[in-house]
């Protein structure tokens, strides 16, 4: 089964600063990746995916964006964190070409202040 | 707008008590997906439902389809306090080929009192 792995964990940022998170999947190859963003009590929204190394698909328009430099490896990143980037990124694996279901890194807590 | 919507917000119950939580969607869907998250930490996927599918069972849980009304049920039997918990859904668009992008509602916060 998958593995996602997500760090860091926690991270408190001042705004105007860089941030890069990092996902690393293991136990499938080629997978589809995820980034979602959850405000605290509310659903998630879906900030990027990627099929494949080099291809980013972005939902929404926003400060932040997304690299696959390798197969298991999604980044997220900006190059000047806003007050409203704060919440819970979420890094999720999918399969393709199997059931849909998605498996889930344990997140990363961003506060920016 | 959300694509799924769960139904109660918060639900509060006792142990060895059921529970029921319900997710409406808007558009056509290949499956509908159940899943469950701790507090602080990541989801876990529970159960998938297939559009041509009624309902399903995994353990203590019992999910339903109605795709004539867009909705969807959760059941969780003789509940514990471990299950406290979020629980959303997610519903696969019926788009063909590998389904990309899963929409998930705002969740149901289900406690589980001792």
């Amino acid at each position: 089964s998958q593995t996602i792995h997500q760090w860091p964990a926690t991270l408190v940022q001042p705004v105007g600063s860089p941030l890069s998170l990092e996902c690393t999947v293991e136990g499938t190859s080629n997978p589809n990746l995820y980034w979602y963003r959850q405000a605290a009590g509310r659903g998630l929204q879906l900030l990027f995916y990627s099929v494949g190394i080099g291809q980013i698909s972005s939902e929404v328009p926003q400060n932040l964006s997304a690299s696959r430099p390798q197969d298991r490896q999604f980044i997220l990143s900006s190059k000047k964190l806003l007050l409203s980037d704060s919440g819970f990124y979420l890094c999720a694996s999918q399969v393709p070409r199997s059931p849909d279901t998605q498996y889930f890194g344990p997140g990363t807590r961003l506060t920016v202040l | 707008s959300q694509q799924g919507e769960e139904d109660p917000q918060a639900l509060s119950i006792q142990e060895g008590e059921n529970a029921t939580m319900n997710c409406s969607y808007k558009t056509s869907i290949n499956n509908l997906q159940w899943y469950r998250q701790n507090s602080g930490r990541g989801l876990v996927h529970l159960i998938l439902i297939r559009s041509n599918e009624r309902e399903k069972h995994s353990g203590r849980l019992r999910v339903t389809l109605d795709t004539s009304k867009k909705s969807s049920s959760l059941l969780i039997t003789a509940s514990r306090a471990a299950d406290t918990a979020s629980y959303f859904c997610a519903t696969a668009p019926n788009s063909g080929g590998s389904n990309y992008k899963l929409t998930f509602g705002k969740g149901t916060l289900l406690t589980v009192n001792p």
